[in-house]
């Protein structure tokens, strides 16, 4: 079955600093891997996505993943974390089931940001 | 203009009773989504719906159902309500049909339903 493990539940960084949330996936084809933020009270927004090509992926807000197949990851970055990046991220599959598509997400990572 | 939203964004209301959550998306999208998130911010799928058609309906009870006046709008329907039920519903959508893997989908803002 399609599953996203998001093994971080909280992390702290301080403003600065750089930041990698970790994603891992199970799924038995080619993935469709997807970042998403959600900030307090509000909706979710993507961030970036991988479908094919290039591993490394841009998005918006200065976020990068790097898709690595042999590790079943799809890990998020940026190299200089604000304070307005503090937010709950969530690592998503897409994936097929029995009547279409939907995404599987991870449990989330919650993202606090220190001065 | 807001690309998808949702009313009302709170709704508090007692066991046994029916309420509804009303999605409206104005991105011209085919394909519309409604998510749950529990008390842990786990979301999972409830339902997808494209032309007025259901594709993905998943384990969740009767008491939920779907309704899509027209393609911009997907309502979210539920009978005797249960303590179980309280939760963040969110609504999205995406441009193409629910089989198309790749689409990006555009979430609401979520409504915070709480059953006493």
């Amino acid at each position: 079955a399609q599953s996203v493990t998001q093994p971080d539940i909280h992390i702290t960084v301080s403003e600065g600093a750089s930041l990698e949330l970790r994603c891992n996936y199970s799924y038995g084809a080619t993935p469709y891997l997807f970042w998403y933020v959600q900030s307090p009270g509000q909706g979710l927004q993507l961030l970036l996505k991988y479908f094919s090509g290039d591993t490394l992926v841009q998005g918006i807000k200065g976020f990068e993943a790097e898709f690595k197949r042999s590790q079943s990851s799809f890990n998020l970055r940026k190299p200089s974390v604000h304070w307005s990046d503090a937010a709950e991220y969530f690592c998503a599959v897409g994936a097929w089931n029995q009547a279409g598509t939907a995404l599987i997400f991870g449990k989330g990572t919650t993202l606090s940001v220190s001065s | 203009d807001t690309a998808v939203s949702q009313t009302p964004k709170y709704l508090v209301t007692q066991m046994g009773n029916d309420k509804s959550i009303k999605c409206e998306q104005n991105l011209g999208h085919d394909t519309m989504y409604w998510y749950k998130q529990d008390s842990k911010k786990f979301l999972k799928i409830m339902f997808s719906y494209n032309n007025k058609e259901l594709i993905i309906n998943e384990t969740v009870p009767n008491r939920f159902s779907p309704k899509s006046p027209d393609k911009a709008h997907l309502n979210l329907h539920i009978n005797s309500l249960e303590l179980g039920d309280s939760a963040v519903y969110f609504c999205a959508s995406s441009h193409g049909l629910a089989g198309e893997i790749t689409d990006t989908q555009y979430f609401g803002p979520g409504t915070r339903l709480t059953v006493l």
